[in-house]
């Protein structure tokens, strides 16, 4: 059973518009939330990040919304760049529980 | 700084053999996980050690898997009779104390034909 949904599992976006990726989880015990960008042959890095008292965090480009009623969050990335194509991870933990991750999302930009 | 360093990067190994991953995680990271990402799944986690003590064993997929820390330091991932539903590429994140964002390393690839 899926504790961390990334509905969709890959994502085309223009250079210079939007980019939404939509997570959805389910234990309502999930306090942090973050966001990690895996290359191809890398480890993930860390995005961005939003704790559970607060609906919106922004770094740069990217924003992180999180709306704990629907238990949806989402990252936005405007404008998009070529080099914003990788795969995203939606994870989510509290405090008795290791990082659960989604399936991810691959991002291509195209230019 | 060092970030978190895995060897062997590839590991191609046949049915049957046992094999070793290790971990080192960045230097003073208290935390130390272990996932693995099989092909089209998302990561799935493992294990985990705060310290040299894993109080969260419940990601072990089975009897096969087992893993240790020594010194707070270097941890290895050992499969046993490893199967070909072993195939993955098994990453180690490593974390301060107190902090929630993991750093990963760049993961051990492993084939098992």
């Amino acid at each position: 059973d899926q504790q961390v949904k990334q509905n969709s599992p890959s994502l085309s976006v223009q250079e210079g518009r939007i980019s939404i990726l939509n997570c959805d989880y389910t234990n309502s015990m999930f306090d942090y939330f973050l966001w990690y960008k895996k290359y191809p042959a890398e480890g993930p890095t860390f995005l961005i990040s939003i704790s559970s008292i607060k609906d919106k965090n922004e770094d740069g480009r990217f924003t992180v919304f999180l709306n704990k009623s629907a238990k949806h969050l989402s990252l936005h990335i405007v404008p998009s760049q070529p080099g914003d194509s990788a795969v995203y991870f939606c994870a989510a933990s509290a405090i008795t529980t290791p990082l659960v991750f989604g399936k991810g999302t691959r991002l291509s930009v195209i230019a | 700084g060092a970030g978190v360093s895995q060897s062997p990067s590839n590991k191609v190994t046949e049915k049957g053999k046992d094999v070793e991953l290790r971990c080192d995680p960045i230097s003073g990271h208290t935390a130390l996980y272990w996932y693995r990402q099989s092909l089209g799944q998302g990561l799935e986690f493992l294990i985990y050690f705060q310290g040299n003590s894993a109080p969260d064993k419940s990601g072990l997929p089975s009897d096969r898997f087992s893993a240790e820390r020594t010194g707070g330091s270097v941890s290895t991932l050992t499969i046993q009779r490893t199967q070909q539903e072993d195939s993955a590429v098994y990453l180690c994140a490593s974390s301060p104390l107190g902090g929630n964002e993991q750093f990963f390393g760049p993961g051990t690839r492993l084939t098992v034909l």
